[in-house]
C-alpha cells in the first residue's frame, strides 16, 4: 500500500536559517503529493501540493518539488521565521479511482529568535 | 464562512467509559472524513462519509468505534468502551468534492485531543 516517510523531529532552527524537511513516499502509479501544516491550536492547513512529476508546489516562501526518480517531495524554505513554528505533514493521494489520503508522521519545527 | 468545528477540544476519560466526539463540517460539504493521530505517529484514516452514507470505513480500528452522520450534516464518533490505546488527536475534515486533492481542498478541524487514563 501507499506510505509516506518523513524525517524525525523536532527540528530547531534559528530565525532566517534554511529549512529542509525530507519526505519520501511509496506508491504505485502517479500519486498527488501534499504538505500540510498545523500551527499551535489550529487544524491542518494545506500548505502546497504537486500533482505530477517535476511539478513544484510553492506557498508562503515554502517550496517542494515532486521527484519521481527519487520518490521524494522535500519541503524547503530559504529563511524561516518564528511564525513558521508548527508541525508539518507530508501526504499523498494515490492515482486512479477512489483513493484515501495517506499522511506521514509529522515533523515539528521550532524556530527561535 | 465558518470552518470545520470539532467538539470538545479536549477530553479526559477513564478506561471503560464512553466518549462522543462531534464534527460540524463546512456547510454544503458532502464529504466528511475522520482521521486519528496517536502518540506522535502518522495521521491515520478512519472513515469517510458521503452525505449520510459511509463511503469507506476501512480504517476503523474495531467495533468499539461507531461513527454516524444522520441527515448528512454533522457527524459523531463514539468510542465505547474506551481503552488506553485510543488516546490521541482525532481530526475531522470536509470537502466539497470527492476527488480531494486534485481539484478541491479538504478543510480540517482543530482536532479533539482524547486522553484515556
Amino acid at each position: 500500500g501507499n506510505s509516506v516517510t518523513q524525517m524525525e523531529g523536532p527540528v530547531t532552527l534559528s530565525e532566517e536559517a534554511f529549512l529542509t524537511i525530507n519526505c519520501t513516499y511509496t506508491a504505485t502509479g502517479y500519486p498527488s503529493l501534499f504538505w500540510y501544516v498545523q500551527y499551535p491550536g489550529e487544524g491542518l492547513q494545506l500548505l502546497l501540493k504537486a500533482t505530477k512529476a517535476d511539478d513544484k508546489g510553492s506557498n508562503k516562501g515554502f517550496e517542494a518539488t515532486y521527484r519521481k526518480e527519487t520518490t521524494s517531495f522535500h519541503l524547503e524554505k530559504g529563511s524561516v521565521q518564528v511564525s513558521d513554528s508548527a508541525v508539518y505533514f507530508c501526504a499523498l493521494k494515490g492515482s486512479g479511482g477512489y483513493q484515501k489520503v495517506t499522511f506521514g508522521t509529522g515533523t515539528k519545527l521550532q524556530v527561535i529568535p | 464562512e465558518a470552518g470545520v468545528t470539532q467538539f470538545p477540544s479536549h477530553s479526559v476519560i477513564e478506561k471503560g467509559q464512553t466518549v462522543t466526539l462531534r464534527c460540524d463540517p463546512i456547510s454544503g460539504h458532502d464529504n466528511l472524513y475522520w482521521y486519528r493521530r496517536v502518540m506522535g505517529k502518522e495521521i491515520k484514516f478512519l472513515l469517510h462519509f458521503v452525505k449520510e452514507s459511509k463511503q469507506d470505513e476501512s480504517g476503523m480500528p474495531n467495533n468499539r468505534f461507531l461513527a454516524e452522520r444522520t441527515g448528512g450534516t454533522y457527524s459523531t464518533l463514539k468510542v465505547q468502551p474506551a481503552e488506553l490505546e485510543d488516546s490521541g488527536v482525532y481530526f475531522c475534515a470536509s470537502s466539497q468534492d470527492l476527488m480531494w486533492g486534485l481539484n478541491t481542498e479538504a478543510f480540517f478541524g482543530q482536532g479533539t485531543r482524547l486522553t484515556v487514563v
